[in-house]
């Protein structure tokens, strides 16, 4: 079946530091990939997401694109704020499915 | 403002006893569903519904139940026969899946049950 496998964390940066989060998926055909955020506390939300190979999504400074050949969708910012840490969620869907399938989810930490 | 609502935020409980976790949403949604989140696990779908009075079985289905009467709520009952019920638990919604894109879920706050 479909699997979401995110790079184990938890990630510590300092302010400003250049992030990627790895998320690699195992499915075949063109699933819709997301990137959801969760702050403490708190429900997730969508930051990003794409729909076919070679998308970017973008949001909030965070970018990540649909790779097919690499089945990749690592999630990137150029400099993290203290305020970006939260745990984050790599996932996937297809068109006409309810279901989502979620990696495990990576906690960044960002210190000042 | 649209969204999904879960109370309480937190919930605590003595061991053997009922309860239920409200969900209700002003999105106008036709789908639903309940994932619970453990520390290292992710999220795991227990049940999820696509219209009123219709719902299915997730991965982790046992010692949960649920109800769809209204399009707007989807409330949990984590019942006494689940054996480790102390948990983080989020609702979710999203309108039907189109043919050509999914557009993802919206989700609640959360409720943290805790039974002692």
């Amino acid at each position: 079946g479909d699997s979401v496998t995110q790079m184990e964390g938890p990630v510590t940066l300092s302010e400003e530091a250049f992030l990627t989060i790895n998320c690699t998926y195992t499915a075949t055909g063109y699933p819709s990939l997301f990137w959801y955020v969760q702050y403490p506390g708190e429900g997730l939300q969508l930051l990003l997401k794409a729909t076919k190979a070679d998308d970017k999504g973008s949001n909030k400074g965070f970018e990540a694109t649909y790779r097919k050949e690499t089945t990749s969708f690592h999630l990137e910012k150029g400099s993290v704020q203290v305020s970006d840490s939260a745990v984050y969620f790599c996932a996937l869907t297809w068109a006409g499915s309810y279901q989502l399938t979620f990696g495990k989810g990576t906690k960044l930490s960002v210190i000042p | 403002d649209g969204g999904i609502t879960q109370s309480p935020k937190y919930l605590f409980r003595k061991e053997g006893q009922n309860v239920t976790l409200s969900c209700e949403q002003n999105l106008n949604h036709d789908a639903m569903y309940w994932y619970r989140q453990d520390p290292g696990q992710g999220l795991r779908l227990i049940y999820y519904s696509q219209i009123v009075n219709d719902f299915q079985k997730g991965d982790i289905a046992e010692g949960y139940s649920v109800s769809r009467e209204k399009k707007e709520s989807f409330p949990l009952t984590v019942t006494s026969a689940q054996k480790n019920p102390t948990a983080f638990y989020l609702c979710a919604s999203s309108s039907p899946p189109g043919r050509q894109q999914n557009y993802g879920y919206t989700f609640g706050s959360g409720t943290r049950l805790t039974v002692v």
